[in-house]
C-alpha cells in the first residue's frame, strides 16, 4: 500500500475562496482523521470518522469547515469562504480499530491563504 | 483522554541514549501509552505503545512504571535523524479508539 496519500500538497488560495482537501486512507482502515497544524496551537485534531460515519466533530473550528467521507476510500476537508487564519498545514491519518495499533499519516497539505 | 506532560525539549549526544519521559498520572486501566514523532515538515510516525509491560521494537523501548503514571522512551543509540518532535500518548485501544489527542510534545535535538 502506498500509505495515506493527501491532495494537494501545496495550496495557496485567495481569501473568500473555497478550497477543497483530500484524503486516500490505507486500503482497509476504519478510522480516518483531519488534524490542523500551527506553530501557535501545535497538532489540533478537527474531525474523526469510524466507519465512513463521523463520530466527533467537536474540533472544526466553525461552519466554514466541513469534512465528508463518502465512501471508505475517500474523504474530504472543505473549507468555504477561506480566511487568512486557515493557513496551516492540514493531516490526514487512518488506523484499523483491531491489529496493528498505530495510526497513518499522510505527508499533509501546506494551505496559504492570503 | 487522559493529558500527557513532557519536558519541552532536549539535548542528546550523536551515539548516545535518548531518554525522553511522560507522566501521565490520570491515566486509566484500559488506556495505552503511545509515542509519535513528527521530523520536520513530515506527519507524525508511530514508534510504539505499550500498556503496562515494557516493550521494544527496532526503533526504540518504551519503559512504564508500575503504577503506570510515568513513562520512559529510550532511544538507544540516537543519531542526527532522530532529531524530531516526540509525543506521548494515552488513549483507548480497539473498539471506540476514541480520540488521537497531540500535546506539545518534547523536541529533541541529536547533536554530533
Amino acid at each position: 500500500d502506498a500509505g495515506v496519500i493527501q491532495s494537494p500538497r501545496h495550496e495557496v488560495t485567495e481569501m473568500g475562496q473555497e478550497v477543497t482537501l483530500r484524503c486516500k486512507p490505507i486500503s482497509g482502515h476504519d478510522y480516518l482523521f483531519w488534524y490542523r497544524q500551527t506553530m501557535m496551537r501545535g497538532l489540533e485534531l478537527l474531525i474523526y470518522f469510524n466507519n465512513n460515519v463521523p463520530i466527533d466533530d467537536s474540533g472544526m473550528p466553525e461552519d466554514r469547515f466541513s469534512a465528508k467521507m463518502p465512501n471508505a476510500s475517500f474523504s474530504t476537508l472543505k473549507i468555504q469562504p477561506s480566511e487568512p487564519r486557515d493557513s496551516a498545514v492540514y493531516f490526514c491519518a487512518s488506523s484499523l480499530a483491531s491489529g496493528p495499533p498505530e495510526a497513518f499519516f499522510g505527508q499533509g497539505t501546506r494551505l496559504t491563504v492570503v | 483522554d487522559a493529558k500527557t506532560t513532557q519536558p519541552p525539549s532536549m539535548d542528546c549526544a550523536e551515539g548516545r541514549a535518548a531518554n525522553l519521559p511522560c507522566n501521565h498520572s490520570t491515566i486509566s486501566g484500559n488506556e495505552y501509552v503511545y509515542w509519535y514523532r513528527q521530523i520536520h515538515s513530515q506527519g507524525p510516525q508511530y514508534i510504539i505503545h505499550g500498556l503496562k509491560n515494557n516493550e521494544t521494537n527496532e526503533m526504540a523501548s518504551l519503559i512504564i512504571t508500575e503504577d503506570r503514571k510515568s513513562s520512559t522512551l529510550i532511544l538507544p543509540h540516537a543519531t542526527l535523524r532522530d532529531t524530531a518532535v516526540y509525543y506521548c500518548i494515552v488513549r483507548y485501544r480497539g473498539g471506540s479508539q476514541g480520540n488521537l489527542i497531540f500535546g506539545k510534545g518534547t523536541k529533541l535535538s541529536v547533536k554530533p
